[in-house]
Protein backbone atom coordinates (compact mmCIF):
# COMPACT_ATOMS: atom_id res chain seq x y z
CA UNK A 1 0.00 0.00 0.00
CA UNK A 2 1.32 3.70 -0.60
CA UNK A 3 1.13 6.06 2.37
CA UNK A 4 1.07 9.46 1.80
CA UNK A 5 2.34 11.91 4.68
CA UNK A 6 1.11 15.10 4.83
CA UNK A 7 2.66 18.33 6.44
CA UNK A 8 1.90 19.87 8.83
CA UNK A 9 -1.54 18.17 10.44
CA UNK A 10 -2.13 21.58 11.64
CA UNK A 11 -1.77 24.97 10.52
CA UNK A 12 -3.13 28.68 11.70
CA UNK A 13 -2.42 31.27 9.15
CA UNK A 14 -3.78 35.02 8.55
CA UNK A 15 -4.99 36.02 5.66
CA UNK A 16 -3.33 36.97 2.61
CA UNK A 17 -0.91 34.87 3.90
CA UNK A 18 1.18 31.91 1.67
CA UNK A 19 0.46 28.73 2.68
CA UNK A 20 2.24 25.48 1.14
CA UNK A 21 1.07 21.96 2.55
CA UNK A 22 3.35 18.96 0.93
CA UNK A 23 2.46 15.38 0.67
CA UNK A 24 5.17 12.48 0.03
CA UNK A 25 4.23 9.40 -1.12
CA UNK A 26 6.30 5.78 -0.14
CA UNK A 27 7.33 5.07 -3.50
CA UNK A 28 7.21 6.97 -7.21
CA UNK A 29 3.42 7.29 -8.15
CA UNK A 30 4.34 9.42 -10.96
CA UNK A 31 1.98 12.27 -11.18
CA UNK A 32 -0.89 10.46 -10.21
CA UNK A 33 -1.28 12.81 -7.45
CA UNK A 34 -4.65 14.80 -6.35
CA UNK A 35 -5.70 17.26 -3.86
CA UNK A 36 -9.59 17.65 -2.12
CA UNK A 37 -10.55 20.54 0.12
CA UNK A 38 -13.52 19.47 2.84
CA UNK A 39 -15.15 23.06 4.72
CA UNK A 40 -16.52 21.29 8.25
CA UNK A 41 -19.97 19.64 7.54
CA UNK A 42 -19.55 18.98 3.80
CA UNK A 43 -18.00 17.00 1.00
CA UNK A 44 -14.49 16.82 -0.62
CA UNK A 45 -14.35 19.34 -3.51
CA UNK A 46 -11.75 18.28 -5.90
CA UNK A 47 -8.98 21.12 -6.42
CA UNK A 48 -5.88 19.90 -8.17
CA UNK A 49 -5.65 16.47 -10.47
CA UNK A 50 -2.66 14.98 -11.58
CA UNK A 51 -0.39 16.74 -9.80
CA UNK A 52 -0.64 20.75 -11.13
CA UNK A 53 -3.78 20.42 -13.29
CA UNK A 54 -6.25 23.19 -12.59
CA UNK A 55 -9.95 22.34 -12.09
CA UNK A 56 -12.59 24.92 -13.54
CA UNK A 57 -14.28 27.01 -10.71
CA UNK A 58 -10.97 26.59 -8.22
CA UNK A 59 -9.52 30.06 -7.78
CA UNK A 60 -6.42 30.73 -9.30
CA UNK A 61 -4.62 31.20 -5.98
CA UNK A 62 -4.87 27.01 -5.68
CA UNK A 63 -1.94 25.53 -7.38
CA UNK A 64 0.09 22.13 -7.35
CA UNK A 65 3.43 21.14 -8.66
CA UNK A 66 5.54 17.51 -7.65
CA UNK A 67 6.01 14.36 -9.01
CA UNK A 68 7.01 10.90 -7.85
CA UNK A 69 6.95 11.39 -4.04
CA UNK A 70 7.13 14.75 -3.26
CA UNK A 71 4.08 16.79 -3.88
CA UNK A 72 3.23 20.64 -2.56
CA UNK A 73 -0.05 22.16 -3.00
CA UNK A 74 0.32 25.84 -2.45
CA UNK A 75 -2.47 28.71 -1.53
CA UNK A 76 -1.38 32.48 -2.37
CA UNK A 77 -3.14 34.68 -0.82
CA UNK A 78 -5.35 33.16 1.30
CA UNK A 79 -8.79 33.92 2.00
CA UNK A 80 -10.78 33.25 4.96
CA UNK A 81 -13.28 31.25 3.24
CA UNK A 82 -9.82 28.54 2.72
CA UNK A 83 -10.70 27.33 6.37
CA UNK A 84 -10.90 23.82 5.66
CA UNK A 85 -9.48 20.31 5.72
CA UNK A 86 -6.99 19.55 2.94
CA UNK A 87 -6.21 16.16 1.54
CA UNK A 88 -4.19 14.55 -0.92
CA UNK A 89 -4.95 11.40 -2.68
CA UNK A 90 -3.09 8.46 -4.89
CA UNK A 91 -4.54 7.08 -8.03
CA UNK A 92 -1.32 4.88 -9.14
CA UNK A 93 -2.18 1.94 -7.82
CA UNK A 94 -4.49 -0.10 -5.98
CA UNK A 95 -5.41 0.28 -2.95
CA UNK A 96 -5.94 4.09 -3.31
CA UNK A 97 -5.29 5.89 -0.25
CA UNK A 98 -5.62 9.34 1.23
CA UNK A 99 -2.91 11.50 3.05
CA UNK A 100 -3.76 12.02 7.09
CA UNK A 101 -5.25 15.39 6.27
CA UNK A 102 -4.33 19.21 7.04
CA UNK A 103 -6.68 21.66 8.83
CA UNK A 104 -5.80 25.23 8.32
CA UNK A 105 -7.44 27.77 10.84
CA UNK A 106 -8.05 31.11 9.97
CA UNK A 107 -6.90 33.56 12.46
CA UNK B 1 -26.33 19.76 -12.43
CA UNK B 2 -24.96 16.80 -11.49
CA UNK B 3 -26.04 14.74 -8.52
CA UNK B 4 -24.85 11.76 -6.38
CA UNK B 5 -27.43 10.50 -3.62
CA UNK B 6 -26.79 8.22 -1.26
CA UNK B 7 -28.75 5.98 1.02
CA UNK B 8 -29.66 3.06 2.67
CA UNK B 9 -27.45 3.90 5.97
CA UNK B 10 -28.43 3.86 9.44
CA UNK B 11 -28.19 2.12 13.05
CA UNK B 12 -26.86 -1.44 12.46
CA UNK B 13 -26.00 -4.32 15.23
CA UNK B 14 -22.36 -5.61 14.95
CA UNK B 15 -22.08 -8.72 12.45
CA UNK B 16 -25.01 -7.60 10.19
CA UNK B 17 -25.80 -6.40 7.15
CA UNK B 18 -26.74 -2.90 4.69
CA UNK B 19 -26.81 -2.31 1.65
CA UNK B 20 -26.17 1.27 0.73
CA UNK B 21 -27.23 2.61 -2.65
CA UNK B 22 -26.21 5.61 -4.93
CA UNK B 23 -28.53 7.41 -7.36
CA UNK B 24 -27.01 9.15 -10.26
CA UNK B 25 -28.06 11.99 -12.41
CA UNK B 26 -27.07 15.14 -14.80
CA UNK B 27 -23.75 13.37 -16.18
CA UNK B 28 -23.58 9.69 -18.54
CA UNK B 29 -23.12 7.50 -15.25
CA UNK B 30 -21.91 4.13 -17.87
CA UNK B 31 -18.93 6.78 -18.96
CA UNK B 32 -17.01 6.97 -15.01
CA UNK B 33 -16.25 5.14 -12.79
CA UNK B 34 -17.78 5.13 -9.57
CA UNK B 35 -16.08 4.65 -5.96
CA UNK B 36 -16.85 4.49 -2.21
CA UNK B 37 -14.49 6.67 0.12
CA UNK B 38 -15.86 6.53 4.24
CA UNK B 39 -15.13 9.06 6.74
CA UNK B 40 -14.90 8.37 10.58
CA UNK B 41 -16.05 10.69 12.97
CA UNK B 42 -13.92 13.61 13.65
CA UNK B 43 -11.08 11.69 11.09
CA UNK B 44 -9.59 11.39 7.55
CA UNK B 45 -10.61 10.29 4.54
CA UNK B 46 -10.32 6.22 3.46
CA UNK B 47 -10.96 4.44 0.18
CA UNK B 48 -13.57 1.85 0.67
CA UNK B 49 -14.07 0.09 -2.72
CA UNK B 50 -13.94 1.22 -6.96
CA UNK B 51 -15.38 -0.29 -9.82
CA UNK B 52 -14.98 0.87 -13.32
CA UNK B 53 -16.98 1.52 -16.14
CA UNK B 54 -18.41 -1.72 -17.01
CA UNK B 55 -17.66 -3.37 -13.67
CA UNK B 56 -14.56 -4.97 -15.59
CA UNK B 57 -12.00 -3.58 -12.57
CA UNK B 58 -13.13 -4.05 -9.25
CA UNK B 59 -11.15 -3.03 -6.15
CA UNK B 60 -11.65 -3.02 -2.06
CA UNK B 61 -9.53 -1.72 0.89
CA UNK B 62 -8.25 -4.38 2.79
CA UNK B 63 -9.99 -3.62 5.96
CA UNK B 64 -13.36 -4.26 4.14
CA UNK B 65 -12.10 -7.46 1.75
CA UNK B 66 -14.55 -10.01 1.64
CA UNK B 67 -17.08 -8.23 3.42
CA UNK B 68 -18.29 -5.66 1.12
CA UNK B 69 -19.63 -6.11 -2.23
CA UNK B 70 -19.28 -3.11 -5.11
CA UNK B 71 -21.58 -3.39 -8.07
CA UNK B 72 -23.15 -0.72 -10.53
CA UNK B 73 -26.34 -1.19 -12.69
CA UNK B 74 -25.90 1.35 -15.89
CA UNK B 75 -29.00 0.99 -16.57
CA UNK B 76 -30.58 2.34 -13.71
CA UNK B 77 -27.94 5.01 -13.15
CA UNK B 78 -27.24 3.25 -9.52
CA UNK B 79 -23.67 2.55 -7.73
CA UNK B 80 -24.28 -0.08 -4.97
CA UNK B 81 -22.49 -1.35 -1.53
CA UNK B 82 -23.12 -4.73 -0.06
CA UNK B 83 -21.51 -4.54 3.50
CA UNK B 84 -22.03 -8.01 5.61
CA UNK B 85 -20.20 -8.90 9.05
CA UNK B 86 -20.25 -5.44 10.01
CA UNK B 87 -18.43 -4.22 12.74
CA UNK B 88 -18.20 -0.92 15.35
CA UNK B 89 -15.15 0.30 13.00
CA UNK B 90 -17.06 0.63 9.90
CA UNK B 91 -18.86 3.33 11.38
CA UNK B 92 -18.68 6.63 9.06
CA UNK B 93 -20.53 8.72 6.62
CA UNK B 94 -19.91 6.86 3.06
CA UNK B 95 -19.57 8.93 0.54
CA UNK B 96 -19.80 7.69 -3.34
CA UNK B 97 -17.87 9.76 -5.86
CA UNK B 98 -17.65 9.58 -9.90
CA UNK B 99 -14.14 9.46 -11.15
CA UNK B 100 -13.41 9.76 -15.28
CA UNK B 101 -10.80 7.25 -15.65
CA UNK B 102 -10.39 4.24 -13.38
CA UNK B 103 -6.96 5.64 -12.27
CA UNK B 104 -8.13 9.19 -12.20
CA UNK B 105 -9.19 11.38 -9.42
CA UNK B 106 -12.48 11.76 -7.27
CA UNK B 107 -14.15 14.92 -9.62
CA UNK B 108 -17.38 14.88 -7.90
CA UNK B 109 -18.89 13.67 -4.58
CA UNK B 110 -22.26 12.73 -2.88
CA UNK B 111 -23.68 14.33 0.65
CA UNK B 112 -22.44 10.83 2.27
CA UNK B 113 -24.98 8.81 4.50
CA UNK B 114 -24.09 7.62 8.10
CA UNK B 115 -23.48 4.42 8.73
CA UNK B 116 -23.52 3.66 12.45
CA UNK B 117 -22.56 -0.38 13.55
CA UNK B 118 -23.22 -0.84 17.10
CA UNK B 119 -25.94 -2.95 19.87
Amino acid sequence: EIVLTQSPDFQSVTPKEKVTITCRASQSIGSTLHWYQQKPDQSPKLLIKYASQSISGVPSRFSGSGSGTDFTLTINSLEAEDAAAYYCHQSSRLPYTFGQGTKLEIK
Amino acid sequence: EVQLVESGGGLVQPGRSLRLSCAASGFTFHDYAMQWVRQAPGKGLEWVSGISRNSGNIGYADSVKGRFTISRDNAKNSLYLQMNSLRAEDTALYYCAKSPLWFGEFDYWGQGILVTVSS
